[in-house]
């Protein structure tokens, strides 16, 4: 079945700093890949996703890129603020109808 | 408009009790997806109803877990009887008929469940 792995499991960054999240898959017909966030006491919620015909999105301070033929994708978060700090997920498709999430990151951004 | 919501929010049992979990999704999404949390791994796939079908039930862990969505509305995931490595936190998540997985899934709160 579909495997996706995340790296690194927890990340600690100074406030203003880029953090830098990144996920492989295995499914290479996988072809939607969202990024969840996770704050304490709440359920994932959807901060960005990339369908596979194109290589990067961007939404403000977070970006997300697609390497199909590596079959990697990352989270760019620019700029770090102390609220951005949470669990992130990531995630891909599996069998053309569910999804396979990552094992989450755990950022922390330091005032 | 209210989004997914699940009870309880949180559940002690011991360990041979039953628990039965609930999650109501967003009121005409057609999908409906259980997943669960293990203490720091993924987000692990139960299963996934389109209305009241079953549509993959794949990751249900065995026998003692059984789902149900009678009427395609809201759904239950019961544990009988629960064991010490069912603890964990139950998500639920809804997404509007469609492409299944490549629609935008939204998740509830989860009910985090501890077996002792």
């Amino acid at each position: 079945g579909e495997n996706v792995e995340q790296h690194p499991s927890t990340l600690s960054v100074q406030e203003g700093d880029s953090a830098v999240i990144k996920c492989t898959y295995s499914d290479s017909a996988s072809n939607y890949f969202p990024w969840y966030k996770q704050e304490l006491g709440k359920g994932p919620q959807l901060i960005i996703d990339i369908r596979s015909n194109v290589g990067e999105k961007k939404d403000q301070r977070i970006a997300v890129t697609l390497n199909k033929t590596a079959k990697h994708f990352s989270l760019h978060i620019t700029e770090t603020q102390p609220e951005d700090s949470a669990v992130y997920f990531c995630a891909a498709t599996y069998n053309n109808n569910d999804m396979r999430f990552g094992a989450g990151t755990r950022l922390t951004v330091k005032p | 408009e209210a989004g997914v919501t699940q009870f309880p929010s949180h559940s002690v049992i011991e360990k041979g009790q039953t628990v039965t979990l609930r999650c109501d999704p967003i009121s005409g999404h057609d999908n409906l997806y259980w997943y669960r949390r293990v203490m720091g791994k993924e987000i692990k796939f139960l299963l996934h109803f389109v209305k009241e079908s079953k549509q993959d039930e794949s990751g249900m862990p065995n026998n003692r877990f059984l789902a149900e969505r009678t009427g395609g509305t809201y759904s239950t995931l019961k544990v009988q009887p629960a064991e010490l490595e069912d603890s964990g936190v139950y998500f639920c998540a809804s997404s509007p008929w469609g492409q299944g997985a490549r629609e935008t899934q939204y998740f509830g709160p989860g009910t985090r469940l501890l077996v002792l």
